[in-house]
């Protein structure tokens, strides 16, 4: 198992609503991604947060929205749900260096985000 | 940006066998190429990556091969098990920037 958790692991929201989803890095990661996971689909890349900062982002509306905090954890928020939301969120951790070398990512169990 | 394709989308063998699953990406700039294995209902789990200063990579029963100038990689297991069957995806990034481009997947099963 790796260091990184994801909560909560299910969640069911009503269009319209707004959702905060949270992952904990692991220990000594400085850097947060988030993918969203479509049914029968591969991961795709939402944004990633380096320092605090976000750095580089996927093609994802503006209503999809991230912070990351001094401990390297990380919230992924998503205004105005609409039912195509609905996937797992992943996010994954790594430790991104001045050489530009960076670790494997390991990866959170994920959320379950429904929207009815 | 960059983009990842992933063939075949399912792949069916017996045990015992070896399977081979290719990708090819579009941007140049990409130089780290992992694959994850996914089972059902559980997190992707990076099984083996290879950086662009090799053409490959071996760990046990578990092969990649780049070729940067096709820009395309592929995945080879050998000696394959009932327990390797799940999904695997590849994917592509560059060093500095851990925004990883997944490929869509394929679905592998070892029938024994």
């Amino acid at each position: 198992e790796t260091g990184v958790t994801q909560s909560p692991t299910h969640l069911i929201k009503t269009r319209g609503q707004q959702v905060t989803l949270r992952c904990s890095s692991q220990s000594g990661h400085n850097t947060v991604s988030w993918y969203q996971q479509a049914l029968g689909q591969g991961p795709q890349f939402i944004f990633q947060y380096y320092r605090e900062e976000e750095n580089g982002r996927g093609n994802f509306p503006p209503r999809f929205s991230g912070l990351q905090f001094p401990n390297y954890s990380s919230e992924l928020n998503v205004n105005a749900l609409e039912l195509d939301d609905s996937a797992l969120y992943l996010c994954a951790s790594s430790w991104v260096g001045l050489l530009d070398r960076n670790t494997e990512a390991f990866f959170g169990q994920g959320t379950r985000l429904t929207v009815v | 940006g960059e983009n990842v394709e992933q063939h075949p989308s399912t792949l069916s063998v017996q045990e015992g066998d070896s399977a081979v699953i290719k990708c090819t990406y579009s941007d140049s700039a990409s130089n780290y190429f992992p694959w994850y294995k996914q089972e059902l209902g559980k997190r992707p789990q990076l099984i083996i990556d290879i950086r662009s200063n090799v053409g490959e990579k071996k760990d046990q029963r578990i092969a990649v091969t780049l070729n940067k100038t096709a820009k395309h990689f592929s995945l080879h297991i050998t000696e394959t098990q009932p327990e390797d069957s799940a999904v695997y995806f590849c994917a592509a990034s560059m060093y500095n920037n851990n925004d990883m481009r997944f490929g869509a997947g394929t679905r592998l099963t070892v029938k024994p």
